[in-house]
């Protein structure tokens, strides 16, 4: 049973570089989003979709652009990294919508040098 | 102030004992909450879903206070398995969106 897949399982990138972090569920859940956490600090939302071709940002969504064009697959784009964003970045997904339970990806940690 | 606030811990209990957690949350219209369990270095995972009339799963215990606006969490006869990070969340009504504790972090010892 796969749940939710994230690829790459850690990353490190100089300040500029771009990325896309993968994220796929096979659950056919219509609620996706990515987060990230920082030591200290609660998992914060960066981006959701609430289906296909629905997206919408959270509380910390600037340096990042996400796109949902199937059900299957929410990947979540850094356009120039910078070192604030270092952290680890959770996928997670829901039959539809915040109040259902949400299921995580592994975990993508990334380093920013 | 912080929208969901928890003592960061860490609670040290050993083998047997019972532990509790509370929570407070800001937006008094929240409509949904939950604690998620994290283990180190891994995903968060659903331990419960907290219900107005209180609900219990085993050795767990999730209680909510609308009117003081905090949750709780209690843990009866830990386990060593039991060590982890317990998150509170919180859905704000009319915001599809969740919000996410800093966490408080239990060991269990021998």
């Amino acid at each position: 049973n796969a749940g939710v897949t994230q690829t790459p399982k850690f990353q490190v990138l100089k300040t500029g570089q771009s990325m896309t972090l993968q994220c796929a569920q096979d659950m056919n859940h219509e609620y996706m989003s990515w987060y990230r956490q920082d030591p200290g600090m609660g998992l914060r939302l960066i981006h959701y979709s609430v289906g296909a071709g629905i997206t919408d940002q959270g509380e910390v969504p600037n340096g990042y652009n996400v796109s949902r064009s199937t059900t299957e697959d929410f990947p979540l784009r850094l356009l120039s990294a910078a070192p604030s964003q270092t952290s680890v970045y959770f996928c997670a997904s829901s039959l539809s919508g915040a109040g259902n339970i949400q299921y995580f990806g592994a975990g993508t940690r990334l380093s920013v040098l | 102030r912080k929208e969901v606030e928890q003592d960061p811990g860490p609670f040290n209990v050993p083998e047997g004992a019972t532990v509790a957690f509370n929570c407070t949350y800001s937006n008094s219209a929240s409509q949904s909450f939950f604690w998620y369990r994290q283990d180190c270095r891994k995903e968060p995972k659903l331990l419960m879903s907290v219900y107005s009339s209180g609900n219990e799963d085993g050795r767990f215990t999730a209680q909510l206070n609308r009117a003081s606006q905090y949750i709780s969490l209690l843990i009866r006869d830990s386990k060593l398995s039991d060590s982890a990070t317990y998150l509170c969340v919180v859905n704000p009504s009319g915001y599809n969106k969740l919000i996410f504790g800093a966490g408080t972090r239990l060991a269990v010892h021998p």
